[in-house]
């Protein structure tokens, strides 16, 4: 199995630039979510879902949004690219909740570096 | 809100010897799952251990073991007989239910 694949791995884009970064899970999990790590921050959550159709914010949500046609893809969209966000996006999946699924473990993609100048 | 806090931004070790990464947590939650991740140069975040907050066990896996105290809302890792490949980023973690409420991190460097 492929995991979570997250593409493309680095992007560089210019201020105002929209773009998407893909996110594809093939574990069938219901649960995904979108974080961005920035230098001594650790990382933070942008948005989540809990299943097909069903998202909800997270700590940090502005700037990005963020949908869920299907069980495998959870895209996180920013609109309008500023320097503030400029990250390493992390893709992560679990087949039910962290806490509600009893400490089931994130399956994490390998991230995508984002630079925006 | 949940928070956990990683007061050790750096931490160094020679190997095979032992070394502790502190980690404290707040939560009004009387049940709930702790983590520790790795991340190597790789970028890759890998899972090094779990603790489930109602069994007073420590949770142990190989090398790595915690130190879990309910009561204080802490739990540390400890690495034992370090390798250089244990040199990486280290992040603890707490559920909020559905994702994860991450400190900032402990990077580890191990000395030959």
């Amino acid at each position: 199995n492929a995991g979570v694949t997250q593409t493309p791995k680095f992007q560089v884009l210019k201020t105002g630039q929209s773009m998407t970064l893909q996110c594809a899970q093939d574990m069938n999990h219901e649960y995904m979510s979108w974080y961005r790590q920035d230098p001594g921050m650790g990382l933070r959550l942008i948005h989540y879902s809990v299943g097909a159709g069903i998202t909800d914010q997270g700590e940090v949500p502005n700037g990005y949004n963020v949908s869920r046609s299907t069980t495998e893809d959870f895209p996180l969209r920013l609109l309008s690219a500023a320097p503030s966000q400029t990250s390493v996006y992390f893709c992560a999946s679990s087949y039910a909740g962290v806490g509600t699924g009893g400490g089931t473990p994130l399956h994490f993609g390998n991230g995508t570096r984002l630079t925006v100048t | 809100a949940q928070t956990v806090t990683q007061s050790q931004p750096e931490m160094s070790v020679q190997e095979a010897e032992t070394v502790t990464l502190s980690c404290t947590y707040d939560t009004s939650e009387s049940d709930y799952y702790l983590f520790w991740y790795k991340q190597p140069p790789s970028r890759q975040m890998i899972l090094v251990i779990r603790q489930e907050a109602y069994k007073q066990q420590n949770a142990t896996e190989n090398r790595f073991s915690v130190n879990f105290q309910k009561a204080a809302k802490s739990f540390s890792l400890k690495i034992s007989d370090s390798q250089l490949g244990d040199a990486a980023m280290y992040f603890c973690a707490q559920d909020s239910g559905y994702a994860l409420n991450f400190g900032k991190g402990t990077s580890l460097l191990v000395t030959p």
